[in-house]
């Protein structure tokens, strides 16, 4: 079935640091969500890209959809306390696109 | 626009207790969706309504939990009985037919099975 692995499962880094994650699909994909859940909290939608090679910034966040589209990469650079929680990629499932179909997470600490 | 509500935020039952939860959309979303998530787990999803009509509920374990839009806007998920694996937080989240298929989540109920 489809599937979307992410890695790494965890990271810590000091405050200031540079922080990636990525997620890898076994099929072509057409678009790819990135979602943020703080420690207690619910996923907030943080970005979708949708075309090849694409690459979106928001502040200090970098996200990558790869050029064959089966691939993605989100980056913090100097990371802050307030980036602690877990990311998480969704992708469309191939048959329902309205379903998404979720990575594991990458959580991620920072030490101040 | 109001996000997401849901309600109770917080539940504590003991196993083979019944419990419903309450869940209302963004106004106007056509789709709705039920997750639950297992501490240091993603979210997992029970199902999906169109409006009224259920478009998934394959991973819905049907002998004890039911869910229901009756008129295409808010919706209830209920347990009955509750077993203690049933302990996660039960996300409800919506999205716009007019979006590009993002959703937008409430804060969960934090249901504990004891």
């Amino acid at each position: 079935g489809q599937q979307v692995m992410q890695i790494p499962q965890y990271q810590h880094v000091q405050e200031g640091e540079d922080f990636t994650t990525y997620c890898n699909s076994s099929t072509t994909l057409s678009n790819i969500q990135w979602y943020k859940q703080r420690p207690g909290g619910h996923p907030v939608f943080l970005i979708q890209l949708v075309k090849s090679g694409e690459v979106k910034k928001q502040k200090r966040l970098t996200f990558q959809f790869g050029e064959a589209k089966k691939n993605s990469s989100l980056h913090i650079t100097a990371t802050q306390t307030t980036d602690v929680g877990t990311y998480f990629c969704a992708v469309p499932n191939a048959g329902n696109n309205r379903k998404l179909i979720w990575g594991l997470g990458t959580s991620l600490a920072v030490n101040p | 626009e109001a996000g997401v509500a849901q309600s109770p935020r917080y539940k504590i039952i003991e196993k083979r207790q019944s419990v419903a939860f309450w869940c209302n959309p963004i106004s106007g979303h056509a789709t709705l969706y039920w997750y639950q998530q297992i501490l240091g787990q993603g979210p997992k999803l029970l199902i999906q309504f169109q409006n009224n009509g259920v478009v998934d509920d394959s991973q819905l374990p049907k002998d004890r939990f039911s869910a229901e839009r009756l008129k295409g806007v808010d919706s209830t998920l209920k347990i009955q009985p509750a077993k203690l694996e049933d302990s996660a937080v039960y996300l409800c989240a919506s999205s716009s037919p007019a979006g590009t298929g993002e959703q937008y989540f409430g804060p969960g109920t934090r249901l504990t099975v004891t």
